[in-house]
């Protein structure tokens, strides 16, 4: 099976603008998780998708945003972005509770 | 929150020692897993430990985990230059694919 699938893979924003980031899960997941990864913070956990509802969500502010398709494709959306957005995006799917697969990574540099 | 930790160790070894990690976490869980990462790439699940299991191996991988004091450990057998990565322990909730993850142990293997 192919693996979690991520676009892009580097994106440079300036501040204010909105990036949309998209994830491809493995073949028949249907739970889909989208983590941030910083330096300071480390790995946190944005929210989590299953069968196109929004299951889990962390400790983010309202700009954060995320869907998810029918066919268990996510994407996740930042508006009026900060300085502080930049990071790792990582996306990861799941059959169920437990392992998680994670994609590649989206960079993101907001300047 | 659930969250797990490392001890903030960065190792050195030399090709064909051991290397050991531990983690501890501060809440009941329903499942600890240990995941690599190399160069800021995504994460690759290795190991998942459930809450009734106390030790776990995997090829070269042992985990334990002591629910008592809330702490697992990591031991990588016989290292090889390609085991340098940072390594991250992540706990969940039960039924929850919320990964709380700890800062992760940068570990480096000299050829």
């Amino acid at each position: 099976k192919a693996g979690v699938t991520q676009t892009p893979r580097y994106l440079i924003k300036t501040r204010g603008q909105q990036v949309t980031l998209s994830c491809s899960p493995i073949s028949g997941h249907r739970s889909v998780s989208w983590y941030q990864q910083t330096p300071g913070q480390g790995l946190q956990f944005l929210f989590e998708y299953f069968s196109e509802t929004q299951r889990n969500k962390g400790n983010f502010p309202g700009r954060f945003s995320g869907r998810q398709f029918s066919n268990s494709r996510s994407e996740m959306n930042v508006s009026t972005l900060e300085l502080g957005d930049s990071a790792l995006y990582l996306c990861a799917s799941s059959l169920k509770a437990g392992t998680q697969y994670f994609g590649p990574g989206t960079r993101l540099t907001v300047l | 929150s659930q969250q797990g930790e490392e001890d903030p160790q960065a190792l050195s070894i030399q090709e064909g020692e051991n290397a050991t990690m531990n983690c501890s976490y501060k809440t009941s869980i329903n499942n600890l897993q240990w995941y690599r990462q190399n160069s800021g790439r995504g994460l690759v699940h290795l190991i998942l430990i459930r809450s009734n299991e106390r030790e776990k191996h995997s090829g070269r991988l042992r985990v334990t985990l002591d629910t008592s004091k809330k702490s697992s450990s990591l031991l990588i057998t016989a290292s090889r230059a390609a085991d340098t990565a940072s390594y991250f322990c992540a706990t969940d909730a039960r039924g929850n694919n919320r990964l709380a993850f700890g800062k992760g142990n940068q570990v480096v293997v000299i050829p």
